[in-house]
C-alpha cells in the first residue's frame, strides 16, 4: 500500500513559539505533497501544494510567511507554523500525491492536531 | 469551477442493511473522481477512485461507487452495512486540465450504522 507519516500526532505549545510538522511518504516518492487544515466537523481546506524542489504553492487567504512548507526531498515536506496563536490551533492533515498518469491518488497521513495556549 | 455536494450531513442505517451516501460534482472537462473515509482524531484514508474505464468502481473494506456522467454524481454505496463503517466520508474531484492535481472536497456525510 501507500503509507504516509506525521509527526508529531500531537502538540501543544505556547503562542508565539513555531511548531514544525513533518510529513514523509513512506513506500513511494511524492514530487507533490497537500497540506491540509480541517476544524471540527468541517472539510478540509487545502492550504498549500509543495513541491520537491520548488516553492510551495500557496491557497489565496494562506499567509506563507506564518506557514512556511520545505520540500526537501521526494518522500518528506515539513510544515513549520511560526509564531503560533491560538487561532492556529487545528487539525493539520498532509496528502502525498503517488503520480502514475491516470493513476493518481493522494494518500493521507494521519494528521497533526496542535493547540497553541 | 469545481465543486462536490454531499447533501446529507448524516445517513443512518441499521447494521446488515444497503447504505448509499451521495456525492454530485461540478467540474469542466472529465472528472477523477474519490472517496475517502476519516476515523476521529485520523487522517483520511483512501476508499476507491474513478478515473475512467468502468462506471462501477469497487474499493476497500466492500465499497463501491458509481459514476453516472448524465447526472453527475459519484453515490458510495455497500451492500451489508458494517457497525465498524461508522465513519466520516469525503468525496472529492478534481477536473483532468486542473493544475497541481488539486482536489475539492465534499463537507463529509456522517454515516451511522446501528447494531
Amino acid at each position: 500500500g501507500a503509507v504516509v507519516s506525521q509527526h508529531p500526532s500531537w502538540v501543544i505549545c505556547k503562542s508565539g513559539t513555531s511548531v514544525k510538522i513533518e510529513c514523509r511518504s513512506l513506500d513511494f516518492q511524492a514530487t507533490t505533497m497537500f497540506w491540509y487544515r480541517q476544524f471540527p466537523k468541517q472539510s478540509l481546506m487545502l492550504m498549500a501544494t509543495s513541491n520537491e524542489g520548488s516553492k510551495a504553492t500557496y491557497e489565496q487567504g494562506v499567509e506563507k510567511d506564518k506557514f512556511l512548507i520545505n520540500h526537501a526531498s521526494l518522500t518528506l515536506s515539513t510544515l513549520t507554523v511560526t509564531s503560533a496563536h491560538p487561532e492556529d490551533s487545528s487539525f493539520y492533515i498532509c496528502s502525498a500525491l503517488r503520480a502514475g498518469g491516470h493513476q493518481e491518488t493522494q494518500y493521507f497521513g494521519p494528521g497533526t492536531r496542535l493547540l497553541v495556549l | 469551477a469545481q465543486s462536490v455536494a454531499q447533501p446529507e450531513d448524516q445517513v443512518n442505517v441499521a447494521e446488515g442493511n444497503p447504505l448509499t451516501v451521495k456525492c454530485t460534482y461540478s467540474v469542466s472537462g472529465n472528472p477523477y473522481l474519490f472517496w475517502y473515509v476519516q476515523y476521529p482524531n485520523r487522517g483520511l484514508q483512501f476508499l476507491l477512485k474513478y478515473i475512467t474505464g468502468d462506471n462501477l468502481v469497487k474499493g476497500s473494506y466492500g465499497f463501491e461507487a458509481e459514476f453516472n456522467k448524465s447526472q453527475t454524481s459519484f453515490h458510495l454505496k455497500k451492500p451489508s452495512a458494517l457497525v465498524s463503517d461508522s465513519a466520516l466520508y469525503f468525496c472529492a474531484v478534481r477536473g483532468e486540465n486542473t493544475g497541481f492535481q488539486k482536489l475539492v472536497f465534499g463537507t463529509g456525510t456522517r454515516l451511522l450504522v446501528s447494531p
